[in-house]
């Protein structure tokens, strides 16, 4: 099984609903982070959380929230889509212990329309 | 901010070398990731440079220079499969900041 976990793997909405986007770890890590992928721009950071109780912006978090449940899950919300946030969203984990490398989940693509 | 350049794309011959430069310029730095990522999945970790110097890891070397603000990635004896997009990061405050990313083009 992966350890990194997002759901769903593809959503397509229309502008102005709200939009939830789950992410699980079985890896134990208390860091956990969001980012959007769009062409030509690469990874960016949305919203990253270093424990349960842990909630910090990222660079581009206007538009977007998130609830970090447990240490396992961390969930981004889009209160009211609109077409620029469509993109391809990941989680990622990260560890001291293990280098600060980032393990990412698979993915969410994501289409406002 | 954060500033992290690295070209666009590449083409290469399979069994060739293909060298990926990125430099940066960042208010912080802890380390420097260079991960790899086909179309469409996850980023995967190829390598973390701390240090100045070379890490050598099979076919896939990364070179860090702190004081010029520049790593490489090396990938050599190039496979059909290393077609992908390769991407540095830069470690600042346990933050991440990548760079737009190298689509490497390996061809027969």
């Amino acid at each position: 099984d992966a350890d990194v976990t997002q759901t769903p793997r593809n959503r397509i909405t229309k502008t102005g609903k709200r939009i939830m986007l789950e992410c699980s770890q079985t890896k134990g890590h208390d860091r956990m982070y969001w980012y959007r992928q769009d062409p030509g721009l690469g990874l960016r950071l949305i919203y990253y959380s270093f424990d349960v109780k842990d909630i910090n912006k990222g660079e581009i978090s206007d538009g977007y929230s998130v609830s970090r449940q447990a240490q396992a899950k961390f969930s981004l919300s889009l209160e009211s889509a609109i077409p620029n946030q469509t993109a391809l969203y990941f989680c990622a984990t990260s560890d001291p212990s293990e280098n600060l490398e980032q393990f990412f989940g698979p993915g969410t693509r994501l289409t406002v329309l | 901010g954060q500033n992290i350049d690295q070209p666009t794309e590449m083409t290469a011959t399979e069994g060739a070398i293909v060298q990926i430069n990125c430099t940066y310029q960042t208010s912080g730095f802890n380390g420097l990731f260079w991960y790899q990522q086909h179309a469409g999945e996850a980023p995967t970790f190829l390598s973390y440079n701390v240090l100045d110097g070379l890490e050598e890891k099979g076919r896939f070397s990364s070179f860090l220079s702190r004081s010029k603000g520049y790593s490489y990635l090396l990938l050599k004896e190039l496979q059909m499969k290393d077609s992908a997009s390769y991407l540095c990061a830069v470690l600042n405050d346990y933050k991440l900041s990548f760079g737009a990313g190298t689509t490497v083009t390996v061809r027969a």
